[in-house]
């Protein structure tokens, strides 16, 4: 499966939009791109996917790259809440429901 | 709607002891999936089931560990004899697959199960 990169940490003020990056170079045309997040001592949550076209939900965003060689994560007015360890994988067409976890970037959020 | 369910969320036992832990998945749902979280290694898959088959068992440890998804509705996943080692959050996810592919199918997951073993 192809390997995503994202950043270990990041810091965000309460109210404010965050965007968190995630590269996967290696992504091959029908790879899938999700988002999942995981709480504090809960389990991991699925956020948003998408393939070539930007996607909205009500989490959140999700917008690829034109050569689908990055994807960012927008949450568009973060709350406490959203503060979690965010997972950007790739899924493989025809892939046999195998989400292989990286180490993700956790989010702080600060009142 | 009732989420995915495990049971029991927090499990202390002794070195030697056999462990069963237990999901019941999302009404409708037809792929399970029990993954294991540890600090070292994070979140990896340990087994999937795809209508209560066993599609791939390649990430579970050893053959102390086995699954089991008797009907729709439940799955098990037994430790015997657990070790030390073992000592980790177990979660178990549900997912719909509709034939073709899983690639854009989200996995809803429970809430785990805190297994330490002494």
């Amino acid at each position: 499966d192809a390997k995503t990169t994202q950043p270990n940490s990041m810091e965000s003020n309460e109210e404010e939009p965050v965007h968190l990056p995630c590269n996967h170079s290696t992504i091959s045309g029908t790879d899938y791109i999700h988002w999942y997040r995981q709480l504090p001592s809960q389990g991991p949550e699925y956020v948003i996917h998408g393939l070539t076209s930007n996607v909205n939900n009500r989490m959140a965003s999700l917008a690829i790259a034109e050569d689908r060689k990055s994807s960012t994560l927008i949450l568009h007015r973060a709350t406490l809440r959203d503060a979690a360890v965010y997972y950007c994988i790739l899924i493989v067409q025809g892939n046999t429901g195998k989400l292989i976890f990286g180490q993700g970037t956790t989010l702080q959020v600060k009142p | 709607d009732a989420g995915v369910i495990q049971s029991p969320r927090h499990e202390v036992t002794e070195m030697g002891q056999e462990v069963t832990l237990r999901c019941k998945p999302i009404s409708g749902h037809n792929s399970l999936f029990w993954y294991r979280q540890t600090m070292m290694r994070g979140l990896e898959l340990l087994i999937y089931f795809n209508n209560n088959v066993p599609i791939d068992d390649s990430g579970m440890p050893e053959d102390r560990f086995s699954a089991k998804m008797p009907n729709a509705s439940f799955s098990t996943l037994k430790i015997q004899p657990s070790e030390p080692r073992d000592s980790a959050v177990y979660f178990c996810a549900s997912s719909f697959f509709a034939g073709g592919t899983y690639s854009n199918q989200p996995q809803h997951f429970g809430d785990g199960t805190r297994l330490s073993i002494l």
